[in-house]
């Protein structure tokens, strides 16, 4: 079995501060981890994702997540909060035997002029 | 450009009505998959196919159906048994599975929201 909790259902920033949205996961095998991002009204963007690879991976827009299977966690970091990064996010886990994706329930950031 | 188009944004059912969500994809996907999100949740799956003629039930399938006739068309159907219909409706796709665990991440449509009458 495998699910994904997001430790944050909003979390708030100031433009121009460092951000952080946290992901735990549960996964019987070696998992891929994906963060995705959502505006309003609109469907999923991927913004990076882990496949067993290096631990440390980078996204896109500045988006970054370190992969720590001693802790089970995939944390999402940006060192500086842009008013465009406004939206939902989503950490998504996969396995061995899973044919699609397990989504965490999001984290919705705002971020603050 | 390469992507995945749902149609339409918006839809509204009537009581007792049977309704069709499209979904096209250019991207020569073999995989594509039907999810629901609810306020506040994360996304979860109805339907999914890897291959042309054939689908699976995902988590929550009861009151929908989906042919995969071909393989740029993945339709959903969401008909009068489901109860709650109202959710906005993403269709995703993405290569053949190559590998466990799959690696391959899901590209997505805009998303069709479907309210009640």
């Amino acid at each position: 079995a495998q699910s994904v909790t997001q430790l944050d259902s909003h979390v708030s920033v100031s433009e121009g501060t460092p951000v952080l949205l946290r992901c735990n996961y549960s996964s019987s095998y070696s998992p891929s981890l994906f963060w995705y991002v959502q505006h309003p009204n609109k469907g999923l963007q991927l913004l990076l994702k882990y496949t067993s690879a290096a631990t440390l991976v980078k996204g896109i827009n500045g988006f970054e997540a370190e992969f720590k299977k001693s802790e089970t966690s995939f944390h999402l970091t940006k060192p500086s909060a842009h008013m465009s990064d406004a939206a939902e996010y989503f950490c998504v886990v996969t396995a061995t035997g899973r044919r699609a994706l397990t989504f965490g329930s999001g984290t919705r950031l705002q971020v603050q002029p | 450009d390469g992507g995945i188009t749902q149609s339409p944004k918006y839809l509204f059912r009537k009581e007792g009505q049977n309704v069709t969500l499209s979904c096209e994809q250019n991207l020569n996907h073999d995989a594509m998959y039907w999810y629901r999100q609810d306020p506040g949740q994360g996304l979860r799956l109805i339907y999914y196919s890897q291959i042309v003629n054939d689908f699976q039930k995902g988590d929550i399938a009861e009151g929908y159906s989906v042919s995969r006739e071909k393989k740029e068309s993945f339709p959903l159907t969401v008909t009068s048994a489901q109860k709650n219909p109202t959710a906005f409706y993403l269709c995703a796709s993405s290569p053949r599975r190559d590998r466990d665990p799959p690696n391959q991440p899901q590209h997505f449509g805009d998303g069709t929201r479907l309210s009640i009458l």
